[in-house]
């Protein structure tokens, strides 16, 4: 396989229920990112993980756990989630960080849509 | 606060040219960033501005103003598989991406 893969492309999950979202980076990038995108808004950046360390958490709910066990992983877990987290949920990489003299642009998977009832 | 307006649809006909404009308000600035989304699909890399000027990359061109917090996305020949979202996003002072919410490109025949 080739680029960035998610697993799974679809979840329908109760709000008591925990699971977890996979994305595999076959790129060689250094970089990972998780994403938020509901209709009709901006992307929201949720973790940004540099080198398998989280660099970033602009403040997401607790009920969002990354983990990066190297850098060509990147998990999701999710655990009590509310309604209003549903959402395609977009994991990119990327060669370096922005801002970095090694940064290329970021290279994102097909997405996981998640449905909370 | 930190803002990218886009419009959020815009129409054209196929052949023709079309303009997609992007402006930003953010803290600091790292870059200008064009994205194309097909529906139900992952965002692909257009164009990375960094200098004022334009950029022009086959029928895709991208033009940046930095004294303005402006650019645009310059689509010329258009084809029906040119429709779908195009999404601006500035690096800011933090390094981070901020995105726009996004142009939905609707092409007719």
């Amino acid at each position: 396989e080739t680029g960035v893969t998610q697993t799974p492309r679809h979840l329908v999950m109760g709000m008591t229920n925990k699971k977890s979202l996979k994305c595999e980076q076959h790129l060689g990038h250094n970089a990972m990112y998780w994403y938020k995108q509901s209709a009709k808004k901006p992307l929201e950046l949720m973790f940004v993980y540099s080198l398998e360390e989280r660099v970033e958490n602009n403040s997401v709910p607790s009920r969002f756990s990354p983990e990066c066990p190297n850098s060509s992983h990147l998990f999701l877990h999710l655990h009590t989630l509310q309604p209003e987290d549903s959402a395609l949920y977009l994991c990119a990489s990327s060669q370096g960080e922005l801002g970095s003299s090694n940064y290329n642009e970021q290279f994102f998977g097909p997405g996981t849509r998640l449905t909370v009832l | 606060g930190q803002n990218i307006d886009q419009p959020t649809e815009m129409t054209a006909t196929e052949g023709a040219i079309v303009q997609i404009n992007c402006t930003y308000q953010t803290s600091g600035f790292n870059g200008l960033f064009w994205y194309q989304q097909h529906a139900g699909e992952a965002p692909t890399f257009l164009s990375y501005n960094v200098l004022d000027g334009l950029e022009e990359k086959g029928r895709f061109s991208s033009f940046l103003s930095r004294s303005k917090g402006y650019s645009y996305l310059l689509l010329k020949e258009l084809q029906m598989k040119d429709s779908a979202s195009y999404l601006c996003a500035v690096g800011d002072s933090n390094y981070q991406l901020i995105w726009g919410a996004g142009t939905k490109l609707i092409i007719k025949p």
